[in-house]
């Protein structure tokens, strides 16, 4: 079965530094993988996703996410960080035989020092 | 719709009563999903629909939950003889068609404590 780990269940960082969050994911296949961000009193927002083809994913604010497949991983960094980034960041997997499942890591708490 | 609405935004309740928790996906959305997001944990699957089926009910917890979505829009999320264990936000997703790789469009949840 898939699974969704998400070592750091906080991360603070000062404004304008740069952000790395990590995910790592257990799946037998090529997941699909996802970053959603969930601000308070917000819904859950896709940040990127990736499928297949190129393995660096641009996404919405500025934020990038790169698959590396020999580590499982899926990290979610921004170049740089602005104080309106704090929020709890969840990293997902979908599986090609679960068409409509998403796995969740337990999230990230984002904070920002000013 | 311009996106997934959920009502209420809150819901206190007391132990044993019933309730009812209502989500509006996006229009021309056939796939629908509740899960659960307690304290501290990412959201946890409950129920798939396609169109006005359960598709796969295999995350609800047991036979206190149950949801229905009769016209294959809106959905409703019944919970009888409430536990304090069931205080959780309760979160609804729609996708386009429900394939793994579609983006699920997220509600702002319903943040439900049983007394």
């Amino acid at each position: 079965a898939q699974s969704v780990t998400q070592p750091d269940i906080h991360i603070t960082v000062s404004e304008g530094a740069s952000l790395e969050l990590r995910c790592n994911y257990s799946y037998g296949a090529t997941p699909y993988l996802f970053w959603y961000v969930q601000s308070p009193g917000q819904g859950l927002q896709l940040l990127l996703k990736y499928f297949s083809g190129d393995t660096l994913v641009q996404g919405i604010k500025g934020f990038e996410a790169e698959f590396k497949r020999s580590q499982s991983s899926f990290n979610l960094r921004k170049p740089s960080v602005h104080w309106s980034d704090a929020a709890e960041y969840f990293c997902a997997v979908g599986a090609w035989d679960s068409n409509y499942q998403l796995i969740w890591g337990a999230g990230t708490k984002l904070i920002i020092k000013p | 719709g311009a996106g997934v609405s959920q009502t209420p935004s809150n819901k206190v309740t007391e132990k044993g009563k019933y309730v009812e928790l209502r989500c509006d996906p996006i229009s021309g959305h056939t796939a629908l999903y509740w899960y659960r997001q307690s304290l501290g944990q990412g959201p946890e699957f409950l129920i798939y629909f396609q169109g006005t089926g359960a598709a796969d009910d295999s995350g609800l917890p047991n036979d206190r939950f149950f949801a229905v979505r009769p016209e294959g829009s809106v959905s409703t999320l019944k919970i009888q003889r409430t536990e304090r264990g069931d205080s959780a936000v309760y979160l609804c997703a729609s996708s386009l068609t429900g394939t793994a790789q579609e983006t699920q469009y997220f509600g702002p949840g319903t943040r439900l404590l049983v007394l």
